[in-house]
This record gives structure tokens, sequence and C-alpha cells, in this order.
């Protein structure tokens, strides 16, 4: 049974510079969700696709956030002009119904310098 | 929108039980509480989920109070395994989409 892969596990980069993360879904799961954790707190929402289609947006997802899911199975997940604050776990999951629960990759943390 | 709260850390002996409250004084008829533990590195690992009634299954039991404001999540026979943040949550958002963690319980298993 295939999980939900992240790729990188682990990304340095400096302040100022573009990131991309990849999150590839459970293979029949038509709904994909990103989330953000920094430490110490709980993750918390960022987007959430269904299909192709983003259906909703965190008000955390600032305009130097992009996220797409073009072929309703792999997403990504970039952010350009990278800040210090943007240091964190980015984690993505996915579920085949709405109601049902939502399975969790590794995450993708990312440091900034 | 719903949310949870939850004791900020608990101590467990290896081997007893272990019971982790949640309050979700605001939750709606119809949504589900889910709880998800973390271990350090890892992402959210689901355990198990409950609309009404009682559930249970291999890694835990979950009760629900009749007015459904709070539940438990009981670990039956902790292990050092078990040490990790658990988080009680529920959905919110427009779509009902989002997850909100909240902190979570740090629980402890001692040996």
């Amino acid at each position: 049974d295939t999980g939900v892969s992240q790729d990188p596990r682990h990304k340095i980069t400096k302040r100022g510079q573009n990131v991309t993360f990849r999150c590839d879904p459970i293979s029949e799961h038509n709904r994909l969700y990103w989330y953000r954790q920094t430490l110490g707190q709980g993750p918390e929402f960022l987007t959430y696709f269904q299909n192709e289609a983003q259906l909703e947006k965190s008000r955390l997802l600032s305009d130097r956030f992009s996220a797409e899911r073009p072929k309703g199975s792999f997403s990504t997940l970039e952010i350009q002009r990278t800040e210090q604050g943007d240091s964190a776990m980015y984690l993505c999951a996915s579920s085949l119904r709405g109601w049902q629960p939502q399975h969790f990759g590794d995450g993708t943390r990312l440091s900034i310098l | 929108d719903a949310k949870t709260t939850q004791p900020t850390s608990m101590d467990c002996a290896e081997g007893r039980a272990a019971n982790l409250p949640c309050n979700h004084s605001t939750i709606s008829g119809n949504e589900y509480v889910y709880w998800y533990r973390q271990i350090h590195s890892q992402g959210p690992q689901y355990i198990i989920h409950g609309l009404k009634n009682n559930e249970t299954n291999e890694m835990a039991s979950l009760i629900i109070t009749e007015d459904r404001k709070s539940s438990t999540l009981i670990l039956p026979h902790a292990t050092l395994r078990d040490t990790a943040v658990y988080y009680c949550i529920v959905r919110v958002g427009d779509t009902g989409n989002q997850f909100y963690f909240g902190t979570g319980t740090s629980l402890t298993v001692i040996p």
C-alpha cells in the first residue's frame, strides 16, 4: 500500500530564492490538502484540491505561494521570494471522500538561511 | 467554526491505559471527531474517528459523550512507542475540508 509521498524531504535555501515541493497522493484519492507546521505548533491548513480544482485557500497562503494539481494526481507547492518566516514543515495529505480521514505524508522541511 | 481544547501534556506508565481528553463543545451535529498522533519528524498518523457512537480499532478506543461536546481517546496498554503528540481534530472552513489541529497533547509514556 503506497502512502502519500513528498519530495524533497528537506530543502535548504537562501532567502529570496524560489522553491517547489511535490506531493504524490494515494492513487485513488481525489482530494488533496497542503498544511504548514512550525515548531511546537499543530499543522495549519493552507489549501485544498478536489481533482484539479483548487476549492479552498487559507489566508496563510499569501500571493508568494501557489499550488497546482494539473491533472488531478500529483500536486506542487511553490514559494516565491522565500522569507525567514517560511521556514516550516510543509505537509501534504489526501483522502477519498471529504469526511474520510486524511492520510499524511512525512512532509518537506524547509529551512531558509 | 468548531474548535478543540486539549491538555498540553500528560504522562502515563508503560502498560497502563492512557486516557486523552478533548473538548469540542461547538461541534455541529454532523461533524466527525478525528484523532491523530505525530512522532517527531514524521507526518500525522491517523488513529481513529467517530460521529456519535463509541469506536474501537486495533490501535485505540474512542469514547464520545452523548452531547458530543467532548471525547476521550483510550490507548489500552501504553508502550514507549506511544510517546507522541496526540491531536483531536474537527473539520472547519468554508468547504468543511480543513482539519483544525490545535496544539495537541504531548503524551509521555514512562517505563
